[in-house]
């Protein structure tokens, strides 16, 4: 069965240090999707990225990068010279393409908050 | 941002009575999905449709029915609300098939059983 964990309930940091985000997921499959999502205090849910299984490179968009390691199975977020706006709580989540089993699961969340 | 409403916005009702919520978008996307939000878990998949009619269920099915009858909306019935129930819950959309497409999410519901 596929899982999601992000071990980080919460984190709390000085505006403009760097944070972390960890993404841990299990799966049986070669073909997977893997998102991240951020949920700001106004509670709507925001699509930040989505990277296949085949794809390992490394995304940076601005601020946010994102480091994608098959080998340790995570995809760990990570915000360079965080702001207050960064305050948020954010979600991994994992789907499978196998025929059948196409559900999204998400983990359970990471609450950060940058402290001014 | 993807054209998604979700109504009401927010409900408080009493256990044991019928709820309905209502998501409509306006992308003329295939799939669409309903999610509950609950301290701890994440979201988690209620049901979901791959098309007008067509209907399956997801990992917390027990106790709500859904309904497609047009491509924009897709509705979320309680057929009789228990306090478990209570939680937030988002409608999303996607384009194409679930898991090969980024899901899009409306902005939610809290509706709260008494």
């Amino acid at each position: 069965a596929q899982k999601v964990t992000q071990a980080q309930t919460e984190i709390s940091v000085v505006e403009k240090e760097d944070v972390t985000l960890d993404c841990v997921y299990e799966t049986r499959d070669t073909t997977y999707y893997l998102f991240w999502y951020k949920q700001p205090p106004s509670g709507e849910l925001v699509f930040l990225i989505r990277r296949n299984s085949f794809d390992e490179q490394n995304e940076i968009s601005g601020r946010y990068s994102w480091n994608f390691q098959k080998s340790t199975s995570s995809f760990n977020f990570t915000i360079t010279a965080s702001q207050v706006v960064d305050s948020a709580v954010y979600f991994c989540a994992l789907s499978e393409a196998r025929f059948g089993n196409e559900k999204l699961t998400f983990g359970t969340g990471t609450r950060l908050t940058i402290i001014p | 941002d993807a054209g998604i409403t979700q109504s009401p916005r927010h409900k408080v009702t009493e256990t044991g009575t019928p709820v309905t919520l209502r998501c409509h978008q306006t992308e003329n996307h295939r799939y669409m999905y309903w999610y509950r939000q609950d301290p701890g878990h994440g979201l988690r998949l209620i049901h979901y449709s791959y098309g007008v009619k067509d209907t399956d269920k997801g990992e917390v099915s027990d106790g709500y029915s859904v309904s497609r009858s047009k491509t924009e909306d897709f509705l979320l019935t309680l057929e009789s609300a228990t306090s478990s129930q209570t939680s937030v819950y988002f409608c999303a959309i996607s384009e194409s098939k679930m898991g090969a497409d980024t899901q899009y999410f409306g902005p939610g519901t809290r509706l709260t059983v008494l």
